[in-house]
């Protein structure tokens, strides 16, 4: 019920292309949900986070789709460039509780 | 742009042995975490700690496990006697008031021979 599920594992595109990567979650209770961006060597970085109240974000190239029944949702993320090459977390959270529930990671490779 | 950050960025240490992390949350924030990531998997929370009390701690932080804020600025957390099972890349965050984000350090590899 903790869980928070990613798939793909691992995701190459060419520049330009448009990666999604998918996350389902069980437990109704989360109320907040961040994408976080990892380089290597490096910690994960907030890069768009959505409530269930609505269904999609979007800020720059990065959008968040939300289906709330399905419970689910997913990253785009549009004009991919080869410095978005990188391991991408979804993760949900309660606002109560305040700990982060990650997704296992999509690493993404954007040749050119 | 503030930052946390983190020492040492790497640690190896022998099993048994005793490790403090430390880490110095961005200046302004009140709540502190401490998460890990064993090598290619997913990132793990360990406990959250507001007001110099856990708030919340997994079933990963066990007896082994402690976090203090020792003054205004530092958070650690301890590893009283390390398992080889505890190698791993541990995070440190922070997050402000009112403020969802959390930011995350640039961790410390930790390698229990």
């Amino acid at each position: 019920q903790q869980q928070v599920k990613q798939s793909p594992q691992s995701l190459i595109v060419q520049k330009g292309g448009i990666p999604i990567i998918n996350c389902a979650y069980e437990n109704t209770a989360f109320d907040y949900f961040p994408w976080y961006q990892q380089f290597p060597g490096k910690g994960p970085a907030l890069l768009i986070a959505i409530r269930p109240d609505v269904s999609e974000k979007k800020e720059g190239r990065f959008t968040i789709s939300f289906n709330k029944s399905a419970k689910q949702f997913s990253l785009h993320i549009m004009d991919s460039q080869p410095g978005d090459s990188a391991t991408y977390f979804c993760a949900a959270s309660i606002s109560n509780t305040d700990k982060l529930i990650f997704g296992t990671g999509t690493r993404l490779q954007v040749f050119p | 742009e503030p930052e946390v950050t983190q020492t040492p960025s790497h640690q190896v240490t022998q099993m048994g042995q005793e490790v403090i992390l430390r880490c110095v949350p961005i200046s302004n924030h009140l709540y502190f975490y401490w998460y890990r990531q064993i090598l290619g998997q997913k990132v793990e929370f360990l406990v959250s700690f507001y007001n110099n009390e856990i708030s919340e701690k997994s079933e990963i932080f066990d007896d082994q496990f402690s976090v203090e804020r020792p003054d205004g600025s530092n958070f650690t957390l301890k590893i009283r006697s390390t398992k080889l099972e505890d190698s791993a890349m541990y995070f440190c965050a922070s997050r402000g008031p009112g403020r969802e984000t959390q930011y995350f350090g640039p961790g410390t590899r930790l390698l229990v021979l």
